[in-house]
């Protein structure tokens, strides 16, 4: 039974417009989340992440919202740009040390369109 | 160093055959993850490490893998006698000292190949 969901296998937004990627978890447990971004051929690159006692972390470009009640994340980017054309993950882990394995969701391939 | 290194980028083997993969940490990272992405997109949890001490090894497959991390050396993965299942990209992460929220920093990946 999958933990992470990501629904959206694919996400074409075009550019300078806002891209939103969305993920849903299953395990209350759960009380960290990331995104990643995956180029091919590559490792997973850090995005943002957010703690369980917040709803909202913003980077630059890039924001997330968790809402915990519904057990729902998401990653917002704008402007949306080229290089944003990638594979984003979202991962979660539960409560416990620093050496928690991460849960992944299958990726959402965003694609922007000039 | 700064970033995550593993090697080698790229290992084929025969069925039967065993594969060695390895990988060095951030500098004064001390936790240390092992991932196996078989089909493009699923990641699965092998394995931790505490420093040397393994934290959590739920996802190893208990029979023909295994993994270290000693003093002043990489950490390693070994696989016995590969199947061709074992083919997929396996990804080593690692996080800072200290326990709770901690992001994970990932390695470019050993592709491994079983024919």
């Amino acid at each position: 039974d999958q933990q992470v969901k990501q629904n959206s296998p694919s996400l074409s937004v075009q550019e300078g417009r806002i891209s939103i990627l969305n993920c849903d978890y299953t395990n209350s447990m759960f009380d960290y989340f990331l995104w990643y971004k995956k180029y091919p051929a590559e490792g997973p690159t850090f995005l943002i992440s957010i703690s369980s006692i917040k709803d909202k972390n913003e980077d630059g470009r890039f924001t997330v919202f968790l809402n915990k009640s519904a057990k729902h994340l998401s990653l917002h980017i704008v402007p949306s740009q080229p290089g944003d054309s990638a594979v984003y993950f979202c991962a979660a882990s539960a409560i416990g040390g620093g050496a928690d394995g991460l849960t992944f969701g299958k990726g959402t391939h965003l694609i922007i369109q000039p | 160093g700064e970033e995550v290194a593993q090697t080698p980028k790229h290992l084929v083997r025969g069925e039967g055959q065993k594969a060695k993969l390895y990988c060095a940490p951030i500098k004064g990272h001390s936790y240390v993850f092992w991932y196996q992405q078989v089909l493009k997109n699923e990641f699965k949890f092998l394995i931790s490490f505490q420093n040397e001490n393994v934290f959590d090894e739920t996802g190893m497959p208990k029979e023909r893998f295994s993994a270290k991390c000693l003093p002043n050396s990489p950490c390693s993965l070994e696989i016995q006698a590969t199947k061709l299942e074992d083919s997929a990209v396996y990804f080593c992460a690692s996080s800072p000292r200290g326990a709770g929220l901690e992001t994970q920093y990932f390695g470019p990946g050993t592709r491994l190949l079983v024919l």
